[in-house]
């Protein structure tokens, strides 16, 4: 079975400041997607980027680009300039290649993000 | 863009009785959806995938008898607790898987908002 792994429970930044959260995973498969979503107080979950794993270029998408090393499994999210909107969870997350959207997907326990103004 | 409205919000019902859940999709049609399990302060759980039409996959683990899952339409999939209990107090996230092209190529998901379960 997939395993997703957040080794931070709780990260905190200064407003405006650069912070990475680490995300590891283990899987069989060589075609995957990977994902980071933010879930704010609000509780609804926000798509923050996502990556193929056949591309080996790396996801960015504003502020927020990842460093994907698909030989170590590892996805790290980097969220720079950091604004205090952006404090959450943030969770990393894993599906497998089936075709279709027939997978679910396996979320990591999460990173708490806390951004001091 | 693709939106799924989950309701209730939040629900208290009392021990024994039965919640039901629901989950639309507003402007698409959703083929599979999921259902999740969050605990506070904890992880997702995938619960069960459910497809249009056809009988839901559970995960190893989740009762099939007490987490009833409907996919009538291609546009609503609904979770009944059954016989609730405290224990099964949490919060419930169901989420669409989102396809596209002439090949239904996956490219996404979206979440519905959740919905507190309170049993008391």
């Amino acid at each position: 079975a997939q395993t997703v792994t957040q080794s931070q429970p709780e990260m905190s930044v200064q407003e405006a400041e650069t912070v990475t959260l680490s995300c590891t995973y283990d899987t069989s498969e060589s075609d995957y997607y990977l994902f980071w979503y933010k879930q704010p107080p609000s509780r609804q979950m926000i798509l923050v980027i996502r990556q193929e794993a056949y591309k080996q270029q790396n996801a960015t998408e504003n502020r927020f680009s990842v460093n994907f090393q698909k030989a170590a499994k590892s996805f790290s999210l980097k969220i720079s300039d950091s604004q205090l909107g952006d404090a959450a969870m943030y969770f990393c997350a894993y599906r497998g290649p089936s075709g279709g959207g027939a997978d679910g997907l396996t979320f990591g326990k999460g990173t708490h993000l806390i951004i001091q103004p | 863009g693709a939106v799924v409205s989950q309701h209730p919000s939040r629900v208290i019902c009392k021990s024994g009785t039965s919640v039901k859940i629901e989950c639309r999709s507003l402007d698409f049609q959703a083929t599979t959806m999921f259902w999740y399990r969050q605990f506070p302060k904890q992880s997702l759980m995938l619960m069960a995938t459910s497809n249009e039409g056809s009988k839901a996959t559970y995960e190893q683990g989740v009762e099939k008898d007490k987490f009833l899952i409907n996919h009538a339409s291609l546009t609503l999939s609904t979770l009944t607790v059954t016989s609730a209990h405290p224990e099964d107090s949490s919060f419930y996230i169901c989420s669409a898987a989102l396809l596209g092209g002439a090949k239904g190529f996956y490219y996404g998901y979206t979440f519905g908002s959740g919905t507190r379960l309170t049993v008391v």
